[in-house]
């Protein structure tokens, strides 16, 4: 089945710091969505992507739908503490009418004040 | 307003049990997903339901039983359930459930099975 590969798998930086991950796919995918998620909580939705080449801010959170359609990155700046979570990537393929989301393994994030 | 609810928060049930969780939303979404979450995992799906039809079935054992009364309630009925089966129970929801559609969470009920 479709995988995608989210990475790095954990991290833990400075406050302040700025912040990089990625996630890439093996086959196209036509919407990608970035989650974060609080321990005990459930994914509270980012950035949503919808076209190729598309880059969207949320606050200091930015993120980019790939011009092949194979990946997606989210950046955050300056981070603090409450950035703290778990970060997962999810992508939906063109053939999936469904519905259906595929997630990435999330990527951990620790920050250090 | 992009909440989804859940209930109960927290629910700890015997392998002879039989208890239901309750998800609701009032965004005028057609479609609602069952997830299942295991500890620094992504989220399984397990159920989706379209306009209030059961549209996907991810091969979940019987012993879930998903049911949605109406577009805004998703239930999943639960019976003679295994210790393996403790996680965290997601429901989401989204416009339509195809296309170019963003689902959102709700917070989750924490399931222990004893």
């Amino acid at each position: 089945g479709q995988q995608l590969n989210q990475s790095p798998q954990s991290m833990f930086i400075q406050e302040g710091e700025d912040v990089s991950m990625n996630c890439t796919s093996s086959s196209i995918f036509n919407t990608w969505l970035w989650y974060k998620q609080d321990p005990g909580e459930g994914p509270v939705l980012l950035i949503a992507l919808y076209k190729a080449g598309e880059l969207t801010s949320n606050g200091r959170l930015t993120a980019q739908f790939g011009i092949t359609r194979k990946d997606s990155f989210l950046n955050i700046s300056a981070s603090i503490p409450s950035d703290v979570g778990i970060y997962f990537c999810a992508g939906r393929a063109p053939s999936g009418n469904t519905g259906k989301l595929i997630f990435g393994q999330g990527t951990t994030l620790q920050v250090k004040p | 307003d992009t909440e989804v609810t859940q209930t109960p928060k927290h629910l700890v049930m015997g392998m002879t049990n039989k208890k239901s969780l309750k998800c609701e939303q009032h965004m005028g979404h057609r479609a609602m997903y069952w997830y299942k979450q295991k500890a620094k995992k992504p989220p399984e799906l397990m159920f989706v339901y379209s306009y209030e039809k059961l549209s996907i079935n991810e091969s979940v054992p019987s012993r879930f039983s998903p049911e949605c009364p109406n577009s805004s309630l998703l239930n999943l009925h639960l019976h003679a359930l295994q210790p393996e089966d403790s996680a965290l129970y997601l429901c989401a929801s989204s416009q339509r459930g195809s296309g170019a559609d963003t689902q959102y969470f709700g917070p989750g009920t924490r399931l222990t099975v004893l």
